[in-house]
C-alpha cells in the first residue's frame, strides 16, 4: 500500500468552476502537508503548506487537513485556464536531525485542465 | 535570485553508459535533495545532503547511483552503468536550514533532468 494515494485524473473543468483535489495517506506521523503545482516540463512549485490539522486560505486556494480521517484537500475557486497543471500533494515528518529537514512523500499528482 | 538549476535538461544514453547529472542549489541553501519520477509513478526521494555530508541515502535504488556534493555547493548524481529502468525525470531541490522557532523549511525544486536510457 502506498503511503500517499492521489487520483491521477485527468480532471477537466470549465473556467470559473470550483475544483476539489484530494489525497489520502496512511502514515499518522505526517505533520506537514503540502500542495505543489507542476507545469509541463517544469519542476514542482509550492502552492501551500499546512501544519497538522485545519484550513489555510491563500487567495483562490484553500487547503484542508483532516488528520482524523487522514485526508487532505485543495480547493480552487474561480478556476482559470492558467491553473491547468498537475497538482501534487506531499507530506512529511519533520526530522530534527542535522538541523531539521523535510523529506517529502508525494502523491502521484492529479492533472487538471481548465477550459475556457 | 537564481533558483535551483539542473543540467542537462534532457539526456539520452544507451544502456550500459554513464551519465552525470548536475544540480546547482540556491545560494546559501545547506539542504540539497535528489528526487526521481519514473514513468507513471510518483516522485520519490533519493537522498539528502547537508552541506557536503550525506544525511539520508535511504531512497537510493542501488550502488549504480553515486551522489556527491563538492564543498557543499553543487551536487552531481552519477548513474553507472545505466539501465533501462533508470529512465525518468530527476529533480533536485534545496532548502535552508531551520532557524529560531521555525519548524518548516520550503524545498525549492529545479526543472528536472529527463533521462532516457535506450
Amino acid at each position: 500500500q502506498k503511503e500517499v494515494e492521489q487520483d491521477p485524473g485527468p480532471l477537466s473543468v470549465p473556467e470559473g468552476a470550483i475544483v476539489s483535489l484530494n489525497c489520502t495517506y496512511s502514515n499518522s506521523a505526517f505533520q506537514y502537508f503540502m500542495w505543489y503545482r507542476q507545469y509541463s516540463r517544469k519542476g514542482p512549485e509550492l502552492l501551500m503548506y499546512t501544519y497538522s490539522s485545519g484550513n489555510k486560505e491563500d487567495g483562490r486556494f484553500t487547503a484542508q487537513v483532516d488528520k482524523s480521517s487522514k485526508y487532505i484537500s485543495l480547493f480552487i475557486r474561480d478556476s482559470q485556464p492558467s491553473d491547468s497543471a498537475t497538482y501534487l500533494c506531499a507530506m512529511s515528518v519533520l526530522s530534527m536531525f542535522s538541523g531539521g529537514y523535510n523529506k517529502l512523500i508525494f502523491g502521484a499528482g492529479t492533472r487538471l485542465a481548465v477550459h475556457p | 535570485e537564481a533558483g535551483v538549476t539542473q543540467f542537462p535538461s534532457h539526456s539520452v544514453i544507451e544502456k550500459g553508459q554513464t551519465v552525470t547529472l548536475r544540480c546547482d542549489p540556491i545560494s546559501g541553501h545547506d539542504n540539497l535533495y535528489w528526487y526521481r519520477r519514473v514513468m507513471g509513478k510518483e516522485i520519490k526521494f533519493l537522498l539528502h545532503f547537508v552541506k557536503e555530508s550525506k544525511q539520508d541515502e535511504s531512497g537510493m535504488p542501488n550502488n549504480r547511483f553515486l551522489a556527491e556534493r563538492t564543498g557543499g555547493t553543487y551536487s552531481t548524481l552519477k548513474v553507472q552503468p545505466a539501465e533501462l529502468e533508470d529512465s525518468g525525470v530527476y529533480f533536485c531541490a534545496s532548502s535552508l536550514q531551520l532557524t529560531g522557532g521555525n519548524s518548516y523549511t520550503e524545498a525549492f525544486f529545479g526543472q528536472g533532468t529527463r533521462l532516457t536510457v535506450v
